[in-house]
């Protein structure tokens, strides 16, 4: 069964500081993987695709890693701004067009 | 660039009682998704629709009916309310299938709640 597991549930970091996001997925075939942002009482919105043959993708302050041998991505968040409190979802897209995703990452920045 | 408009933003209904979910496009695009977000649950799919004229069940679609009405409206009806369908709807639209790496654009939802 195909599943997507984001850790850590939650985070609540300092305004200014770094934070690292993970997503472990077990997807097959792979197809692509797919960070999105959801801020509160909004739809979920695309930050960044990483597709098999890339390492890193930068979005501004946002950095995504992917490491398809073992099948694992990261979400790499800059010089945290208030901003940034958001839900952070992993979508992973099979090569059968299905598409799975993680519960999410629940991020507050403190002042 | 209004992007996908989902209607009404809150509905509260009584078990047994139904209603339809409005949901627009105007980006041209072909697939259009229905999901259901509950806390700890992440985003289920309910129904959608690959193309103009098509439509498939998803993960969770019993109690749900859909309708592609055109390329850019696609409606989710539920016929007889449950409290178990309390829940946020998002309507969701991309271009092409996933597979092809298109984004799903998603709605802002609409908060339902089943008494």
């Amino acid at each position: 069964k195909n599943q997507v597991e984001q850790s850590p549930q939650s985070l609540i970091i300092l305004e200014g500081k770094n934070c690292t996001l993970q997503c472990n997925y077990t997807v097959s075939p792979f197809s692509n993987l797919r960070w999105y942002k959801q801020d509160t009482g909004r739809g979920p919105v695309s930050l960044t695709i990483m597709t098999f043959s890339e390492n890193t993708k930068s979005n501004g302050r946002y950095t995504a890693t992917l490491d398809a041998d073992t099948k694992q991505s990261s979400l790499h968040i800059t010089a945290s701004q208030l901003s940034d409190s958001a839900s952070y979802i992993c979508v992973v897209s099979s090569s059968y067009s299905t598409l799975t995703f993680g519960k999410g990452t629940m991020l507050l920045v403190s002042p | 660039n209004a992007g996908v408009t989902q209607t009404p933003k809150f509905q509260v209904l009584k078990t047994g009682q139904s209603m339809t979910l409005q949901c627009a496009q105007d980006m041209n695009h072909n697939s259009m998704y229905w999901y259901r977000q509950d806390p700890g649950m992440g985003l289920r799919l309910i129904y959608y629709s690959a193309s103009e004229g098509t439509t498939d069940k998803g993960e969770v679609p019993n109690g749900y009916n859909v309708s592609r009405l055109n390329k850019r409206e696609f409606s989710l009806r539920l016929e007889s309310a449950a409290p178990s369908q309390t829940s946020v709807y998002f309507c969701a639209s991309r271009l092409r299938g996933a597979s092809t790496g298109s984004p799903l654009h998603f709605g802002n939802g609409t908060r339902l709640t089943v008494t």
